[in-house]
């Protein structure tokens, strides 16, 4: 069955960072990617997705390429910020289906 | 335009009992999506309903239960509750189920507690 694979964390960078959270995912077909956010006490928020191979998502300063050949995701920032504290979820959805399903989240921790 | 909006937010339940939960979805959208939260577990689908059709399940007991209504709010059910099923449900409405519509848009979700 489809299952994505994200990064343990936390991740704790310091403000100005670099971030990558490494996503990877397997699937049969051709899944849409997507990048979801948790805030403390919310919802899931979409931050961006990708439909296709080679796509770039992008949204808020972050940016995810749908790669095939590697079957990855990976989420990069170049600067983050303390207020992107958050749960970061890579997900898939496969061949154009709504049904979502989810890595284990990664914990972005940002300090001053 | 209103969002995803789930009542209650937060419910405290007693094992044995039974739950409701609510979903109303955006306007325009078709269909709802049932997910259970937990810390072990992570983000785990339950069922999706298109035109008061479910047209998916996850891998739960039967005690999950769920329907919508022609306005295409949903509701979902647990019947004898267990302690695992405290967690967070979060309920998600898109526009259709396939295609360019299947954007996922999320409400803030029902914190259960079953003690």
């Amino acid at each position: 069955g489809d299952s994505v694979t994200q990064m343990e964390g936390p991740v704790t960078l310091s403000e100005e960072a670099f971030l990558t959270i490494n996503c990877t995912y397997t699937a049969t077909g051709y899944p849409s990617l997507f990048w979801y956010v948790q805030y403390p006490g919310e919802g899931l928020q979409l931050l961006l997705k990708a439909t296709k191979a080679d796509d770039k998502g992008s949204n808020k300063g972050f940016e995810a390429t749908y790669r095939k050949e590697t079957t990855s995701f990976h989420l990069e920032k170049g600067s983050v910020q303390v207020s992107d504290s958050a749960v970061y979820f890579c997900a898939l959805s496969d061949q154009g289906y709504s049904t979502l399903t989810f890595g284990k989240g990664t914990m972005l921790l940002v300090s001053p | 335009k209103a969002g995803v909006t789930q009542t209650p937010r937060y419910l405290i339940k007693t094992r044995g009992q039974q739950v409701t939960l609510s979903c109303s979805p955006i306007s325009g959208h078709r269909s709802v999506s049932w997910y259970q939260q937990t810390p072990g577990q992570g983000l785990q689908f339950l069922f999706e309903y298109f035109s008061e059709t479910q047209r998916n399940k996850g891998n739960f007991p039967g005690r999950f239960s769920g329907r919508q209504f022609s306005n295409s709010r949903s509701e979902m059910n647990v019947s004898t509750l267990e302690l695992g099923d405290s967690a967070l449900y979060l309920c998600a409405s898109s526009l259709g189920l396939a295609g360019a519509n299947t954007e996922a848009f999320f409400g803030q979700g029902t914190r259960l507690t079953v003690v």
